[in-house]
């Protein structure tokens, strides 16, 4: 069965550091990798995905993930957090057959100044 | 673009009512709408799927005469809890995809239920 592991729950980082959020799945084949965001009390919205082609994906807010198959990986990675960051990060896939996504725990980001 | 709505943001009902949630996609064809679940702190619990003009899917304990699920038109589907108790209190976000969106979801804000 297809599962989701996002092994930190919660994550502190100062401000201007450094982030990388981890996130492992369980799938026999390549699956269709996403990041989303969601601020308290909202919604989730798309950072980034990752279909195929190169496996250093871009996205919004200054985010990138890399995919990598041998490690059955696709963390997230910011250069420089800013306070605005701090929110829930869920990692979730998609599978050929499948209508819906996996998602995994979620990864709680706290910005401290 | 991909812009889904919600309504209403929060509601709070009176145990043994029924409340409808809606949720629409904006600018976009949505072909699938997706219903989740979220408890405190927790991940997304995906409750049906539903597809337009079609009856809705049930995820598996999920009580479908307890949450109906109507996706009349390729931008609006409702989520009507009946007989709402104070267990149903959560927060209930659906997502939306077109048919050329594979795999991809857009979420709408969600709504926060609060049964009294």
């Amino acid at each position: 069965a297809q599962s989701v592991t996002q092994p930190d729950i919660h994550i502190t980082v100062s401000e201007g550091a450094s982030l990388e959020l981890r996130c492992n799945y369980s799938y026999g084949a390549t699956p269709y990798l996403f990041w989303y965001v969601q601020s308290p009390g909202q919604g989730l919205q798309l950072l980034l995905k990752y279909f195929s082609g190169d496996t250093l994906v871009q996205g919004i807010k200054g985010f990138e993930a890399e995919f990598k198959r041998s490690q059955s990986s696709f963390n997230l990675r910011k250069p420089s957090v800013h306070w605005s960051d701090a929110a829930e990060y869920f990692c979730a896939v998609g599978v050929t057959g499948a209508n819906n996504l996996f998602f995994g725990t979620g990864t709680r980001l706290t910005v401290i100044p | 673009g991909a812009v889904v709505s919600q309504h209403p943001s929060r509601v709070i009902c009176k145990s043994g009512t029924s409340v409808k949630i809606e949720c629409r996609s904006l600018d976009f064809q949505a072909t699938t709408m997706f219903w989740y679940r979220q408890f405190p702190k927790q991940s997304l619990m995906l409750m049906a799927t539903s597809n337009e003009g079609s009856k809705a899917t049930y995820e598996q304990g999920v009580e479908k005469d307890k949450f109906l699920i109507n996706h009349a038109s390729l931008t609006l589907s409702t989520l009507t809890v009946t007989s709402a108790h104070p267990e149903d209190s959560s927060f209930y976000i659906c997502s939306a995809r077109g048919s050329h969106q594979y795999y991809e979801q857009y979420f709408g804000p969600g709504t926060r239920l609060t049964v009294t």
